[in-house]
């Protein structure tokens, strides 16, 4: 089983509309959590960390569901700008770091 | 505060030759991870140094791959050999793991190797 594992869509959106992205995790003893978002042949850019309250950056909403170990997060009002790849990124013992396999998203006009 | 630095950004080489690719940290960092991406593909864990010491290298190919992370001076990721299949996109990151808890991993922008 994999450590992180993401629906890698893609998605393709409206301007304008709400779409949500799910990840689950495997190791239970987990401890920090991290949406990034990845452009075409660049490097990866942390979006959100992802606090167990739940957290919200303007248009972007991540929450954490530790007992079900899923990650989500919420774009509302998708831009075209918010085209690229969200990669789910999770933090276990040992400082190492596990990446899902990104979900891609297409904002249409 | 500079971000994570590599170079080169492009590197081409020859089958055969060798291949050196370099990361600063972002000042402050002592953790390095090395990731490498094939086109269409996603990230893939190689190895993760601290200073003077390979943490976790379950990542790596057994053969012509090696890093290091020496006490002065950048990390380094050396592939030997190289062949066609070892053309991606290596990416390298740092962390801190500091008391502030500030575990985020930041991305330098690559060094694309392409092997002829």
């Amino acid at each position: 089983r994999k450590e992180v594992e993401q629906d890698p869509g893609p998605f393709n959106v409206p301007e304008g509309a709400t779409v949500a992205f799910n990840c689950t995790y495997s190791n239970s003893a987990s401890q920090s959590f991290f949406w990034y978002r990845q452009d075409c042949r660049k490097e990866p850019k942390l979006l959100m960390s992802v606090y167990s309250s739940g957290n919200e950056d303007g248009r972007f909403t991540a929450q954490l569901n530790r007992a079900s170990q899923y990650i989500s997060l919420l774009i509302r009002d998708s831009k075209l700008s918010d085209s690229a790849t969200y990669l789910c990124v999770v933090l276990t013992t040992g400082n190492q770091f596990y990446f899902g396999t990104g979900t891609s998203l297409t904002v249409i006009p | 505060n500079a971000g994570v630095m590599q170079n080169p950004r492009h590197l081409v080489r020859r089958r055969g030759q060798e291949a050196r690719l370099r990361c600063s940290p972002m000042k402050g960092h002592s953790h390095v991870y090395w990731y490498r991406q094939l086109p269409e593909e996603g990230l893939k864990f190689m190895v993760y140094l601290q200073k003077e010491n390979i943490i976790d290298e379950s990542g790596m190919p057994k053969e012509r791959f090696s890093a290091e992370f020496p006490k002065e001076g950048p990390s380094i990721l050396r592939i030997q050999q190289v062949v066609r299949g070892d053309s991606a996109a290596y990416f390298c990151a740092s962390s801190s793991f500091g008391a502030d808890k500030s575990y985020e991993q930041y991305f330098g922008p690559g060094t694309r190797l392409t092997v002829t």
